[in-house]
């Protein structure tokens, strides 16, 4: 079993949809969460980070991590064309003193106008 | 520009060359790490430098990847020998030290085409 799992997708949602991508771990010592958007021919840039379980909310986006299932998602309220991209979960055991982050698969999304 | 610079951007060579990446990590920043991301696959650790520490290499694949750098600038990572299954994204990212150390900032990637 691979440490992050994320399905691949692809994912394709009408414009204005609410979209949900998931990712569950294995490594209960990951403390830090993060999602990266990457777009085509692109590096990955940081979306979101969150610490530990709970929710946190930017404008059209809210992750959540519940470590008690070992589960992260994010959510993209109101999706745009713009969205469209392969959006990529990160977790790290350790926040400062940088470590390597262990990424999932990355799910590519489609948001259709 | 303040990014992660990558260069060439893209690269294409025959099996068995030599291939050296190069990456400009953004100014200040203590951390340099390389990754590699193949078709359809996450980003997998390759090796990373923090400071003037030892670098940890942990993730190299084989002994035919190998990469420098030189204080807290450029980095170059050189694979030998070059096989189809090398090719791929090399992507490097730079993160400062501190609290928010573990941002990791990349940039556009190197893409290999090993024929």
């Amino acid at each position: 079993q691979k440490e992050v799992e994320q399905d691949p997708g692809p994912l394709s949602v009408p414009e204005g949809a609410i979209v949900s991508l998931n990712c569950t771990y294995s490594n209960s010592a990951f403390q830090y969460f993060m999602w990266y958007r990457q777009y085509s021919r692109k590096g990955p840039e940081l979306l979101m980070y969150t610490y530990s379980s709970g929710n946190k909310e930017d404008g059209r986006f809210t992750a959540q991590v519940d470590k008690s299932s070992k589960y992260i998602s994010l959510f993209i309220r109101d999706s745009q064309p713009s969205d469209s991209a392969t959006y990529l979960c990160a977790m790290s055991g350790v926040w400062s003193g940088n470590t390597p982050l262990v990424f999932g698969k990355g799910t590519r999304l489609s948001v259709i106008a | 520009g303040a990014g992660v610079s990558q260069s060439p951007s893209n690269k294409v060579t025959e099996k068995g060359k030599d291939v050296e990446l190069r990456c400009d990590p953004i100014s200040g920043h203590t951390a340099l790490y390389w990754y590699r991301q193949r078709l359809g696959q996450g980003l997998e650790f390759l090796i990373y430098f923090q400071g003037n520490s030892a670098p940890d290499k942990s993730g190299l694949p084989s002994d035919r990847f190998s990469a420098e750098r030189t204080g807290e600038s450029v980095s170059t990572l050189t694979i030998q020998r070059t096989q189809q299954e090398d090719s791929a994204v090399y992507l490097c990212a730079s993160s400062p030290e501190g609290t928010s150390g573990n941002i990791q900032y990349f940039g556009a990637g190197t893409r290999l085409s090993v024929l």
